[in-house]
């Protein structure tokens, strides 16, 4: 069974600019998480998906962060503009509804 | 609010030796708990989980984990660590409010394996 894949791995960019990343599900997870991982803390919850509808983004920064799941499998994150304290990893994870989540490996972001 | 603590931010043990991690929760209820690895560059990989029944849970690379409820706490454990153990661990929970499955981690363990 293939894995939850991401892309890309690593990204490298200015202040101000923007960037997105890919995230594509385990086949049959409903759900889908989007998280934040910054040097030396544990995965922080930006937002999860029901299918293409939106179940918590309390945490997500909505005046520079969105995410988008349109057809129920691949999502989006997008950062407009990006901030150097936006530089961490980002972990995208799926789950069957609302059981165990598995992680992709997740993108590097460096915000120079 | 429910949160996870890991006391311990780096541990160093040597290869052949047990190894305890330890974690603690704050929570109304008894949560879903969970412990994740994470090798460099990779992302977090399942050992085991906890929902309920036997305290004493197995998981996958000769890892256990054990739900003391009187303790708030989920240590993990391993009777002999290998070299290739030396990583990053997460203890996490979660708990389910409608469709809301929020999981909170813990700031993890590093944990270093001498020869």
């Amino acid at each position: 069974e293939a894995g939850v894949a991401q892309s890309p791995r690593y990204k490298i960019i200015e202040k101000r600019q923007s960037v997105a990343f890919w995230c594509n599900p385990i086949s049959g997870h409903a759900t889908l998480y989007w998280y934040q991982q910054i040097l030396g803390q544990g995965p922080k919850l930006l937002i999860q998906f029901q299918n293409n509808g939106v179940v918590d983004d309390s945490q997500l920064p909505k005046d520079r962060f969105s995410a988008e799941r349109l057809k129920g499998v691949d999502s989006t994150l997008k950062i407009q503009p990006a901030k150097l304290e936006d530089s961490a990893v980002y972990l995208c994870a799926s789950s069957f509804g609302t059981d165990t989540q598995y992680f992709g490996p997740g993108t590097r972001l460096t915000v120079l | 609010a429910q949160s996870v603590t890991q006391p311990d931010i780096h541990i160093t043990v040597s290869e052949g030796a047990s190894l305890e991690l330890r974690c603690n929760y704050s929570y109304g209820a008894t949560p879903y708990l969970f412990w994740y690895v994470q090798s460099p560059g990779q992302g977090l990989q399942l050992l085991l989980k906890y929902f309920s029944g036997d305290t004493l849970v197995q998981g996958i690379k000769g890892f256990e984990a054990e739900f003391k409820r009187s303790q708030s706490s989920f240590n993990l454990r391993k009777p002999s660590v290998h070299w290739s153990d030396a990583a990053e661990y997460f203890c996490a929970l979660t708990y389910l409010c409608y469709n809301n499955n929020d999981m909170r981690f813990g700031a993890g363990t590093r944990l270093t394996v001498k020869p």
